[in-house]
């Protein structure tokens, strides 16, 4: 079974604080995305990987950056947090050919 | 760009049969998913289907895929109280990375 594995589930943060969200998955899948989930928004895409040291930007990268430094993990980094920034965040992997996500587990972030 | 069509609520009894549609618009889509999300959680992925299919069985679940109106379908039979969550559809072309998700239907089920 792929296993994705979120570092936290939930966590309260300042506004200002960095913060670093972390996914691993163990079925050495090529790309990894992160989302972030808002009720009436669904999911939107904030940035994807298809390599090591390799990332793309999705549809809302803005106050976000991500890091890939092993094919197994995948960071993003909440330079300095908001409290518009208060989500559910899911990562996920996939791999070539179906490309079909596999979802980890999510983790609720809260910025007071 | 593409778009993906869910209704936003399903109310069903428990033990009837339930139907999430769900539209695109991409007519390059290869494969369509659906997904469950349980509260709390993250999604799981129930099932997927390529475009050269017209329907996949697995169990209680039947994927419908109606090619020409750009529709699918998952059908829950025998409803239980466990299957209320919210279900996502998605659709990917071939060669791309990313799948375009709908907002999710949220499936509630009483007794």
């Amino acid at each position: 079974d792929v296993k994705v594995t979120q570092s936290s589930r939930y966590l309260v943060k300042r506004t200002g604080e960095k913060v670093f969200l972390e996914c691993v998955q163990d079925m050495d899948h090529e790309n990894m995305f992160w989302y972030r989930q808002d009720p009436g928004l669904g999911l939107r895409l904030i940035y994807f990987s298809y390599d090591v040291k390799m990332k793309e930007k999705g549809d809302i990268p803005e106050g976000y950056s991500v890091s890939r430094e092993k094919k197994e993990r995948f960071s993003l980094i909440l330079e300095s947090a908001s409290t518009n920034q208060t989500s559910m965040y899911l990562c996920a992997s996939s791999s070539p050919p179906q490309e079909t996500q596999y979802f980890g587990p999510g983790t609720r972030l809260l910025v007071l | 760009g593409e778009d993906v069509e869910q209704s936003l609520f399903l109310s069903v009894r428990e033990g009837d049969s339930s139907v999430i549609n769900c539209t695109y618009t991409d007519s390059s889509s290869t494969y369509l998913y659906w997904y469950k999300q349980e509260p709390g959680a993250g999604l799981q992925l129930l099932t997927y289907i390529f475009s050269n299919m017209d329907m996949k069985q697995d169990q209680r679940l039947t994927v419908l895929l109606n090619k020409k109106d750009k529709h699918l379908s998952l059908r829950i039979a025998d409803t239980q109280t466990g299957d209320s969550a919210i279900y996502f559809c998605a659709e990917k072309e071939g060669g791309s990375y990313i799948p375009t998700f709908g907002r999710g239907t949220s499936l509630i089920v009483h007794p």
